[in-house]
């Protein structure tokens, strides 16, 4: 059965420092799609990255880029120059060929100033 | 506006009274999946549907049911909702199957079950 561990319930980070928030995973799929999601206070989930698991290159976008070791099976979210909006619960998410979308218990990352 | 529509947003309601939570999106999706949210235990799959009339259950599925007449629904029913389904729920969808593709959620309902 597919699996997804978020080890870190909570956070800290000063502004304007990087921050890398752990997740690996289990699955005998295949073939993969691992995602992050940022859901702030106010309650909707935002989609963040996205990694395909033959995908050769690491995801990057904007701030965000997300370090895929797959013998390792970690998924690790990296987080640049961190703001005080990027206060807000992570999750990690995996997708497997049967459509299944599992994620890990979340993150909570509080930005100090 | 692409979106993912959900009502209600929030509800108070009793023990064993039926209730029906609407999930709509008008981006033509096939994918649509329902999530419960529990502090600690991050979001966990209610029951998924890659296309209409084809349903299955995720990791969580005793206590609901869903249907999927048509394309751009996929209601989430409780036919005798219990205090152990409070919880803040969310539909998504996605234009992709398989391991591809980034689910757009709604706004989540939050249902409290006294």
């Amino acid at each position: 059965a597919q699996k997804i561990t978020q080890t870190q319930p909570g956070m800290f980070v000063q502004e304007k420092e990087a921050v890398t928030l752990d997740c690996t995973y289990d699955t005998s799929d295949p073939s993969y799609g691992l995602f992050w999601y940022k859901q702030p206070s106010s309650g909707e989930m935002i989609f963040l990255i996205y990694q395909g698991s033959y995908d050769q290159q690491n995801a990057t976008e904007g701030r965000y880029s997300l370090n895929f070791q797959k013998a390792r099976k970690s998924a690790n979210l990296v987080i640049s120059a961190s703001q005080l909006g990027d206060s807000a619960m992570y999750f990690c998410a995996m997708r497997g060929t049967n459509n299944d979308m599992r994620f890990g218990a979340g993150t909570r990352l509080t930005v100090k100033p | 506006e692409a979106q993912v529509t959900q009502n209600p947003r929030y509800l108070i309601t009793v023990t064993g009274k039926k209730l029906t939570v609407t999930c709509s999106q008008n981006m033509n999706h096939e994918y649509m999946s329902w999530y419960r949210q529990d502090p600690g235990l991050g979001l966990r799959q209610i029951y998924y549907s890659m296309n209409v009339e084809v349903t299955d259950k995720g990791d969580v599925p005793e206590g609901y049911k869903v249907s999927r007449k048509e394309k751009r629904n996929f209601p989430l029913i409780l036919e005798s909702p219990s205090p152990n389904q409070t919880s803040l729920y969310f539909c998504a969808s996605s234009s992709s199957q398989g391991a591809t593709g980034e689910l757009f959620f709604g706004e989540g309902s939050r249902l409290t079950v006294l």
